[in-house]
């Protein structure tokens, strides 16, 4: 079974550029999750979808970050304008339904912005 | 509000030295305890899953157990290549969401 798959692995930017970043869930997993991990730190939930509506993105910088699943698969996340703050890994993972049951993770992006 | 920490937060073990990593929780109605092992330059990886106190779980040289106020990751003669970050998360509370410690960095030395 093929696992949860991102791309680009690597991406460096200047400070107020966009970047976009893809995740492809595990077939069948209705449950999809962006997550932001500064180094040092654990993963921090910026969003939850189910198929394709949003569950939670209170933690979402909603004035620069959006992410979107349209067709309750893959799923993209945006930052637009970029601040040197955003410099870590993102994480996406996926599970078969709702809170309770194991996420599996991608291998995530690191971003550096300069 | 719901909160998880980790310790110690760096273990330095000589290969067959047994330990534990302790995982402390504040959770409003816990639906479950993680345990995620991370190795660097990729994405967690997930090795338990705990839903009740008493509950334990093994795999291989790891061994899991959960208290109404922590959990446990017991290590039982690690190898070199068990060196890597754990995590341990909760869900639960109010919105349902996974929340992570900071993580135990574990180096074994040959």
């Amino acid at each position: 079974e093929a696992g949860v798959a991102q791309s680009p692995r690597y991406k460096i930017i200047e400070k107020r550029q966009s970047v976009a970043f893809w995740c492809n869930p595990i077939s069948g997993h209705a449950t999809l999750y962006w997550y932001q991990q500064i180094l040092g730190q654990g993963p921090k939930l910026l969003i939850q979808f189910q198929n394709n509506g949003v569950v939670d993105d209170s933690q979402l910088p909603k004035d620069r970050f959006s992410a979107e699943r349209l067709k309750g698969v893959d799923s993209t996340l945006k930052i637009q304008p970029a601040k040197l703050e955003d410099s870590a890994v993102y994480l996406c993972a996926s599970t078969l339904n709702s809170a309770g049951n194991e996420q599996y993770f991608g291998p995530g992006t690191r971003l550096t912005v300069t | 509000e719901d909160q998880v920490t980790q310790s110690p937060e760096a273990l330095r073990l000589q290969e067959g030295e047994s330990s534990s990593l302790n995982c402390s929780y504040t959770v409003s109605g816990l639906r479950g305890l993680f345990w995620y092992r991370q190795d660097p330059g990729k994405g967690p990886e997930f090795l338990f899953t705990l839903y009740s106190a008493g509950e334990e779980k093994e795999k291989e040289r790891l061994k899991a157990t959960l208290t109404k106020k922590e959990s446990f990751l017991h290590i039982t003669a690690p190898k070199p290549e068990d060196s890597a970050t754990y995590l341990c998360a909760v869900c639960g509370g109010a919105t349902n969401k996974l929340i992570f410690g900071t993580g135990t960095l574990l180096a074994v030395q040959p």
